[in-house]
């Protein structure tokens, strides 16, 4: 699986939109992108995932790039719950996958 | 949907005792289960991943018989930490593969193991 780099830690005020970028320039054309966050001594929550287009949910928006090398996850409204580490994680799917977690970027939203 | 639970949420046992730790898919069958290890301020490590039915397959450098794996049923995967020492001392989390599904892994609310 491809490795990703992503910023130690990040600040955003609660009401704006955090911007989490994620770097993956070695991914093959197979691999997803997905986004997992932990909240403190929690397990690990999915967020979202896609492959090469843009993706939304309830709870974000996947950007990727036209090159896919690399994405940035935006919290739309960030609210002090939204602190927490956010994992951005390149994986093919298959029954073989299995998720390789680095060191994330810690988020955290202040008032 | 899509619950992962595991029992139990802490545990305190003695070195030299064996610990079991329970996960289960609540609402969904798992074909495929795996177990994480995360210590203070680091990342989750893939320590196996369980097929049901199966022989669970190790990561490199994990003691298979020291984290003994069992997934008996779709619902259901144990880790037994046996003769735990103090080092063994984390916080292990699991996650479901729903069967039929390559996709996202559901993630269980994690462990947290003290050996003293």
């Amino acid at each position: 699986d491809a490795k990703t780099t992503q910023p130690t830690s990040m600040d955003c005020a609660e009401g704006r939109a955090a911007n989490l970028p994620c770097n993956h320039s070695t991914i093959s054309g197979n691999e997803y992108v997905y986004w997992y966050r932990q909240i403190h001594s929690q397990g690990p929550q999915y967020i979202i995932h896609g492959l090469k287009n843009n993706e939304t949910n309830e709870m974000a928006s996947l950007i990727i790039t036209e090159d896919r090398k690399s994405s940035t996850l935006i919290l739309p409204h960030a609210t002090l719950r939204d602190t927490a580490v956010y994992y951005c994680i390149v994986t093919s799917t298959g029954t073989a996958s299995k998720l390789t977690f680095g060191t994330g970027t810690r988020l955290q939203v202040t008032l | 949907g899509a619950v992962v639970s595991q029992h139990p949420s802490w545990v305190i046992c003695k070195s030299g005792t064996s610990v079991k730790i329970e996960c289960r898919s609540l609402d969904f069958q798992a074909t495929t289960m795996f177990w994480y290890r995360q210590f203070p301020k680091q990342s989750l490590m893939l320590m196996a991943t369980s097929n049901e039915g199966s022989k669970a397959t190790y990561e490199q450098g994990v003691e298979k018989d020291k984290f003994l794996i069992n997934h008996a049923s779709l619902t259901l995967s144990t880790l037994t930490v046996t003769s735990a020492h103090p080092e063994d001392s984390s916080f292990y989390i699991c996650s479901a593969r729903e069967s039929g599904s390559s996709y996202e892994q559901y993630f269980g609310p994690g462990t947290r193991l003290t050996v003293t």
